[in-house]
Order: structure tokens, then C-alpha cells, then sequence
């Protein structure tokens, strides 16, 4: 199946711990990124690499690191855990230079930091 | 500052009835903008884009509409069904990324 997937799809976690989240994509798309969505459905962007280069960088905590080893995987590693990270993270992916950033998303990844 | 309002958080219609959304801006000066739906534990799935120089879209049952004049997009659901019950966000461009509303959730009851 041609899709984005991301793994895994639930993660609970004590306050302080490190952990991380794994993204990667079939569809040959050039461009990944990571969103962060709160308890109120909010979707916001975090980063965003294209053919593995950082392009977007959010006002994200330097907890928050991303790595995209080529241009099919993005992954996200947090260090130091805080409650407040508790939120679904999806990772998305796109085609730059077809015109418009339609967006195809994961499934999710819902991380609880107790 | 910018900002992406969608209408209000939720909103319940009969089944066959039309589903009206909005989405209202405020400091972006989008190329395009883009309708996304999305379920309960799910990623948002794609459904439409409608470019700055178009002024209506449709796609089956769905209709967007987009005016750069008022800063607003409607998205129109017709003949509703319980299936399209979801929450529907909109997105806009802005510097190579696209920044989404709050959305809006859509109950169709039978």
C-alpha cells in the first residue's frame, strides 16, 4: 500500500524519558513533515525537511530534534519528556513543484507523557 | 498577527440537507487553499484545493468557494449523509508550509 506510516501509533511514557517516534513514506514524495496536534484538535506545523534538508523550523523546544536520514523517513526524537508534550504527532508528506502542497498525512502517533 | 477561523467547532444538520462551513483569514495572502476531512483517530485526508484566481470548486457533492476580497472560503457538503459526519479543516500556504484551521466537526444525523 502506498501511504505515509508512522510508528507507533500509541506511546505512553513517564516525565523525563526520551523517546521516539518513526516516520516513513512510499509515494516518492521530496518533502516530510512533522505536526503536532493538541487536545484541541489544533494541527500545527513543527518541521519540515526537503530531500533530507531542514527547511521549516518552528518555535519548537531544542528537546524536540528531527532526523531524516533520506528523503523517504523523517523521524522525530524528544528528549526530556514534560507533560505538556502529551499530543498526537502526525508526519505528513508532499510533492514540492506540483503546483500545490496537498498534503498526504499518517495515521498518528498519540503520545501520553504521565 | 495571522490567523485561520473556522465558523464555529461543531455543527448538526439533518441527512440530505447541505452542510455550509467557513473559513475565514486574516494576514495571508494564500496562492490556494485547501479543504481537508478528518476522523476520529485519524490523519487529515485531502479533498480539495481551489487556487486564488478560481472562485468555485467542486468534487462530487462537495463545492468550495473562494474569495480573496472578503479573505474567506465556504465549503458546501450537499444532499449530506451520516458518512460525511467528520471534522472538516481548512489549510492556507504560507512560506512553504500550510498552517490549518481549528476546525469544524459535522454530525449528519440520520
Amino acid at each position: 500500500d502506498t501511504a505515509v506510516s508512522q510508528t507507533p501509533k500509541y506511546l505512553v511514557t513517564q516525565m523525563g524519558n526520551d523517546k521516539s517516534i518513526k516516520c516513513e513514506q512510499n509515494l516518492g514524495h521530496d518533502t516530510m513533515y512533522w505536526y503536532k496536534q493538541d487536545s484541541k484538535k489544533f494541527l500545527k506545523i513543527m518541521f519540515s525537511y526537503n530531500n533530507k534538508e531542514l527547511i521549516i523550523n518552528e518555535t519548537v523546544p531544542n528537546r524536540f530534534s528531527p532526523k531524516s536520514p533520506d528523503k523517504a523517513h523523517l523521524n522525530l526524537h524528544i528528549n526530556s519528556l514534560e507533560l505538556g508534550d502529551s499530543a498526537v504527532y502526525f508526519c505528513a508528506s508532499s510533492l514540492q513543484g506540483s503546483g500545490a502542497n496537498v498534503l498526504t498525512f499518517g495515521a498518528g502517533s498519540r503520545l501520553t507523557v504521565l | 498577527s495571522q490567523k485561520i477561523e473556522q465558523n464555529s467547532e461543531a455543527l448538526n444538520i439533518q441527512e440530505g440537507k447541505t452542510a455550509t462551513l467557513t473559513c475565514n483569514y486574516t494576514n495571508y495572502s494564500p496562492a490556494y487553499l485547501q479543504w481537508y476531512r478528518q476522523d476520529p483517530g485519524r490523519g487529515p485526508v485531502f479533498l480539495l484545493l481551489i487556487r486564488e484566481n478560481e472562485k468555485e470548486k467542486r468534487k462530487e457533492r462537495l463545492k468550495v468557494t473562494f474569495d480573496t476580497t472578503l479573505k474567506q472560503s465556504l465549503f458546501h457538503i450537499t444532499a449530506s449523509q451520516p458518512a460525511d459526519s467528520a471534522t472538516y479543516l481548512c489549510a492556507l500556504d504560507n512560506d512553504y508550509k500550510l498552517s490549518f484551521g481549528a476546525g469544524t466537526t459535522v454530525t449528519v444525523r440520520a
